[in-house]
């Protein structure tokens, strides 16, 4: 069956220092990964997927397909880096997402 | 980007009563539109899955007679819940995939319901 794992429910770094929120996924096909955030107050929005291969806001994710992961990194966090993040794994060309159960990243000054 | 619009944000109601969320895309046409569910500090749900025209499929465990979805037109979807009950409070949301561009959901701003 398909599923996404975040292992951690709570990740919280300092200012400055190195950010990784792991995600798997559990699919036997050709997954499509994403990354989405919720700010404080906000409505989830896209953060960024793995086909365009691009960073946003600093954050980089690399699909390994050996690993079946899909964690998310950036080199420096920043206070307002400070958001609910949610890994999804799209699958049947994306006429499913289902979401990991969510890392809630908390920078500290 | 696109915008979903979500109502009502909160609703209050009696066990037994019927509730109706009413999910638009406001600038785009929405050719798939997805329904969570979000329990307290937990992940969201994936419920149901409605395309404009026809039947919305139901993730297993979800009952359709229970919740009912109709998509139909490409910016309106609708989630009722029939006579609801306590265990049925919760945070619905839905989201939309605008044409064929796979994957980017574009978020409601959710629904709360109270169940009494």
């Amino acid at each position: 069956a398909q599923r996404v794992t975040q292992p951690e429910k709570l990740l919280s770094v300092f200012k400055g220092a190195p950010v990784e929120l792991k995600c798997n996924y559990s699919y036997s096909g050709s997954p499509e990964l994403f990354w989405y955030v919720q700010y404080s107050r906000q409505r989830l929005q896209l953060l960024l997927r793995h086909i365009s291969r691009e960073s946003i806001k600093g954050f980089t994710a690399d699909l390994n397909k050996g690993e079946t992961s899909f964690h998310l990194k950036k080199p420096f966090a920043q206070e307002e880096d400070s958001a609910m993040y949610y890994c999804a794994l799209g699958y049947s060309s994306a006429s499913k997402i289902i979401f990991g159960s969510g890392t809630r990243l908390s920078i500290r000054p | 980007g696109a915008v979903v619009s979500q109502h009502p944000s909160w609703v209050i109601c009696k066990s037994g009563t019927s509730v109706k969320i009413e999910c638009r895309s406001l600038d785009f046409q929405a050719t798939t539109m997805f329904w969570y569910r979000q329990f307290p500090k937990q992940s969201l749900m994936l419920m149901a899955t409605s395309n404009e025209g026809s039947k919305a499929t139901y993730e297993q465990g979800v009952e359709k007679d229970k919740f009912l979805i109709n998509h139909a037109s490409l910016t309106l979807s609708t989630l009722t819940v029939t006579s609801a009950h306590p265990e049925d409070s919760s945070f619905y949301i839905c989201s939309g995939i605008r044409g064929l561009e796979a994957g980017e959901l574009f978020f409601g701003e959710g629904s709360r319901l109270t169940v009494l």
